[in-house]
């Protein structure tokens, strides 16, 4: 079973921020926090990863609660492009995904 | 530069038959992984291959499934005796060394059906 929680479907307005929460309860000490989309009919992509500390890369941040029990995924300024499924992932040693069902993020405009 | 690569893009078989998918990852990744995806659901792992060898196959979901990496490159997931049940997408990733600090970068999937 996915080792995360997450609202099933969330909706945003183009140009807004889109904050997707994530609950990750029971991660442990060395595990990481992924987060992947999936565009209609295409294969996961990736968008950012961290371990403690907040991240920030060209497409999103990630915000990594201090105990490390939740995490919020933040598009920027959300595009129509950005529909998709957004999955967290918290990810075992060896690194294979365990995926949940995700939160189908629809951006409007 | 060429991303991790799927063949076929879709296949139709009959229940009963032999199907072969085949996944080419980005040049000089040593870690591959498989995964299926059914409608509606997140991907599901099936085997995660450090070179030539399987590290993971736990997520193989009988006997009917196995794969291959003779040369630690190209990956081959085989189904006999397939079934209406194993309709799905399947999905194949790759990254440089594997392990938890590393992205995966995801094939466009093979998409599956038995009639």
């Amino acid at each position: 079973d996915a080792k995360t929680t997450q609202p099933p479907s969330m909706d945003c307005a183009e140009g807004r921020a889109a904050n997707l929460p994530c609950n990750h309860s029971t991660i442990s000490g060395n595990e990481y926090v992924y987060w992947y989309r999936q565009i209609h009919s295409q294969g996961p992509q990736y968008i950012i990863h961290g371990l403690k500390n907040n991240e920030t890369n060209e497409m999103a941040s990630l915000i990594i609660t201090e105990d490390r029990k939740s995490s919020t995924l933040i598009l920027p300024h959300a595009t129509l492009r950005d529909t998709a499924v957004y999955y967290c992932i918290v990810t075992l040693l060896q690194g294979n995904l365990i995926f949940g069902k995700g939160t189908k993020l629809s951006v409007k405009p | 530069g060429a991303g991790v690569s799927q063949t076929p893009s879709n296949k139709v078989t009959e229940k009963g038959k032999y199907v072969e998918l085949r996944c080419d990852p980005i040049s000089g990744h040593t870690a591959l992984y498989w995964y299926r995806q059914s409608l509606g659901q997140g991907p599901e792992f099936l085997i995660y291959f450090q070179g030539t060898g399987a590290a993971d196959d736990s997520g193989l979901p009988n006997d009917r499934f196995f794969a291959v990496r003779p040369e630690g490159s190209v990956s081959t997931l085989k189904i006999q005796r397939t079934e209406r049940g194993d309709s799905a997408v399947y999905l194949c990733a790759s990254s440089l060394y594997g392990g938890a600090q590393e992205t995966q970068y995801f094939g466009p999937g093979t998409r599956l059906l038995v009639l």
